[in-house]
């Protein structure tokens, strides 16, 4: 069965401080790793990564991933109270048709 | 360009009814998906629909649970019979094709009593 295990499940940090959200995934006919933030409605798109070694980056944000290794990290630089979301990350599949395999989530609180 | 939009965004029923969850995806995406979200767990995947074609069911439970997307009008997700376990958020994603970057409704949150 396609598996995505995210950690660490809850995190609480000071504003100001640098984050490492981690996503470790077994899955059968890999195509993608998505990171999604989620605040109180719907989850918001963050980065797709498809290859390894390659760093996206979005403001504060980046994200790495390594195919070999099976696994993603989600940096969060200079905290802010308005990154405080649920960090979702995602697989993308293959199994006759594309789909989405969630991780169960990593639930961010910065405190100011 | 508007957002996947999802109504209604709460609903609530008794057990035994119909619940209807309306998809209209982004202009240009032809490809939705519907999702569950139960509380303090990550969104599972139900099911993959384009226009007038059910492509991939293997998240729906095989009974009470039934997806369309018609050539005209959004897609929807219907709950015969619904019971307290039905209750959970119900979002609904889009994509264009060949992609595998989804666009979130704001999802509908059900509650069964």
């Amino acid at each position: 069965e396609d598996k995505v295990v995210q950690s660490p499940l809850s995190l609480v940090v000071h504003e100001g401080d640098t984050v490492t959200l981690n996503c470790s995934y077994e899955v059968t006919n890999f195509r993608s790793l998505l990171w999604y933030k989620q605040e109180k409605k719907a989850p918001t798109f963050l980065f797709m990564l498809t290859s390894s070694g390659i760093e996206k980056k979005s403001g504060r944000l980046s994200s790495i991933l390594d195919k070999k290794e099976l696994f993603s990290i989600l940096n969060i630089t200079a905290t802010q109270t308005g990154d405080s979301a649920i960090y979702l990350c995602a697989v993308g599949v293959i199994q006759g048709a594309q789909k989405l395999v969630f991780g169960q989530g990593t639930r961010l609180t910065i405190n100011p | 360009n508007a957002g996947v939009m999802q109504n209604p965004r709460h609903l609530v029923r008794r057990r035994g009814q119909e619940a209807r969850l309306r998809c209209s995806p982004m202009k240009g995406h032809s490809h939705v998906y519907w999702y569950r979200q139960l509380p303090e767990e990550g969104l599972k995947f139900m099911v993959y629909l384009q226009k007038e074609n059910i492509i991939d069911e293997s998240g729906m439970p095989k009974e009470r649970f039934s997806a369309e997307f018609p050539k005209e009008g959004p897609s929807i997700l219907r709950i015969q019979q619904v019971v307290r376990g039905d209750s959970a958020a119900y979002f609904c994603a889009s994509s264009p094709p060949v992609t595998d970057t989804q666009y979130f409704g704001p999802g509908t949150r059900l509650t069964v009593l």
